[in-house]
């Protein structure tokens, strides 16, 4: 069965350092979403892609942030200088028909910042 | 006020109890989302809504647009049944989480 895969599973970082995210959606998948959920705290939307471009972002969001689909088929987060609040589990999603369809996750890509 | 509210936010029943977890939400949306994360962490998405009810082996999902309001429903409960349970509506390409229903089904 089609999956999204993410890598990698557990990163540890220090403060300030660059992070990069890949999540490989399913291949049919059009719609892209990154997720992120703090430790305890509830599950938040980060951004979701279409069409190579950025559909929709939340306040989270913000210019340290950034995704790119470089070849077609990897879809990718980067952090440019982390933060401590940056620690979370990020989630990677994809769907074939963008808000009525059905959500397919990665395993997600545990996060620490030092 | 939270946008998306799930009640309760804890329950602990018997193996083979129904169970039923209630979602509302106060926003315009073209979906609703119910979802299972378990304790690793990994999510998966359980159903998605637009109208009426859906049923998938032992769980059934309902929503009533104009009450804004849905609820999942589990029958013949089982262990292994246990996770957190969230409910998430989807408008303008983005997703608002619920804060989540963490179940524990006893043996």
């Amino acid at each position: 069965e089609p999956e999204v895969t993410q890598t990698p599973s557990h990163q540890v970082t220090q403060m300030g350092q660059e992070v990069i995210l890949r999540c490989v959606p399913i291949s049919n998948h059009l719609y892209f979403y990154w997720y992120r959920q703090i430790l305890g705290q509830k599950v938040e939307f980060l951004v979701s892609f279409y069409n190579n471009e950025i559909s929709e972002k939340s306040e989270i969001f913000d210019d340290q942030f950034s995704v790119e689909r470089p070849d077609g088929s990897n879809f990718t987060l980067k952090i440019r200088s982390t933060k401590l609040e940056d620690s979370a589990m990020y989630f990677c999603a994809s769907c074939r028909t963008g808000n009525t369809g059905e959500l397919f996750f990665g395993e997600g890509s545990r996060l620490t910042v030092l | 006020k939270n946008e998306v509210e799930q009640s309760p936010q804890n329950l602990t029943a018997q193996e083979g109890e129904f169970i039923t977890i209630n979602c509302s939400y106060s926003v315009g949306i073209s979906a609703l989302h119910w979802l299972q994360q378990h304790p690793g962490g990994g999510i998966v998405s359980l159903f998605m809504l637009s109208s009426g009810k859906k049923k998938h082996g032992r769980l059934i999902a309902t929503i009533n647009i104009q009450e804004k309001h849905s609820s999942l429903h589990i029958t013949a409960s089982h262990p292994r049944d246990s996770a957190v349970y969230i409910c998430a509506v989807g408008s303008n390409y983005q997703l608002i989480w619920g804060a989540g229903t963490k179940l524990i089904i006893k043996p």
